[in-house]
């Protein structure tokens, strides 16, 4: 069965830092290109980060480029989310996603799999 | 604010057809970029509906739809069930932002 559990999530005050982590079980993880999706609270979902099955491809959305750093440790099966300079509007539960993979087409698009989300909340 | 955009909200009564829209421009939709559609229920997270604009993954059931058109998609929901209540989601690629994808502003489904 694929799980992702994220966890690291919490309260942390202005400027802060905070290290989420997804931990992934049940599939191949080092063949997926992952994500971070974000929802601030009664809000909508907002795409964060992304990067590919080995690492070498990394993108991320202008509200938290230079800001956050995405990676990723194969040989642990995990994900990991370094937030830095965090600010009020980063408040949000925080899902990890796995792109969805159709091995025998090769196509990849969507995200199939999400994780249960944590939550990082901002603390003045 | 998203670039992609839905209605807000939609309803129906059960066992009646709606239709959520996901209304883009040419450097997403209409650039050819695939658009999936999610549902959220309350405290839960996403769940893939539709992937590459038509296809279901398994588990899926066929009363849910996408289709594709020029700077636009559709999601249409038959034979609406009081559990189909959720937010739903599109999602696509946007060759105007520096990141990978880009999600849609959202739409509240109420089963009347």
């Amino acid at each position: 069965e694929v799980q992702l559990v994220e966890s690291g999530g919490g309260l942390v005050q202005p400027g802060g830092s905070l290290r989420l982590s997804c931990a992934a079980s049940g599939f191949t993880f080092s063949s997926y290109e992952m994500n971070w999706v974000r929802q601030a609270p009664g809000k909508g979902l907002e795409w964060v980060s992304y990067i590919s099955s080995s690492g070498s491809t990394i993108y991320y959305a202008d509200s938290v480029k230079g800001r956050f750093t995405i990676s990723r440790d194969n040989a642990k099966n995990s994900l990991y989310l370094q937030m830095n300079s965090l600010r009020a509007e980063d408040t949000a539960v925080y899902y990890c996603a796995r792109t969805y993979y159709d091995f025998w087409s090769g196509y990849q698009g969507g995200l199939d799999y999400w994780g249960q989300g944590t939550l990082f909340t901002f603390s003045s | 604010q998203s670039v992609l955009t839905q209605p807000p909200s939609v309803s129906g009564a059960p066992g009646q057809r709606v239709t959520i829209s996901c209304t883009g421009s040419s450097s997403n939709i209409g650039a050819g970029y695939d658009v999936h559609w999610y549902q959220q229920l309350p405290g839960t997270a996403p769940k893939l509906l539709i992937y590459g604009n038509s296809n279901r993954p398994s588990g899926v059931p066929d009363r849910f739809s996408g289709s594709k058109s020029g700077t636009s998609a559709s999601l249409a929901i038959t034979g609406l069930q009081a559990e189909d209540e959720a937010d739903y989601y599109c999602q696509s690629y946007d060759s105007s932002l520096s990141g990978s994808g880009v999600f849609g502003t959202g739409t509240k489904v109420t089963v009347l």
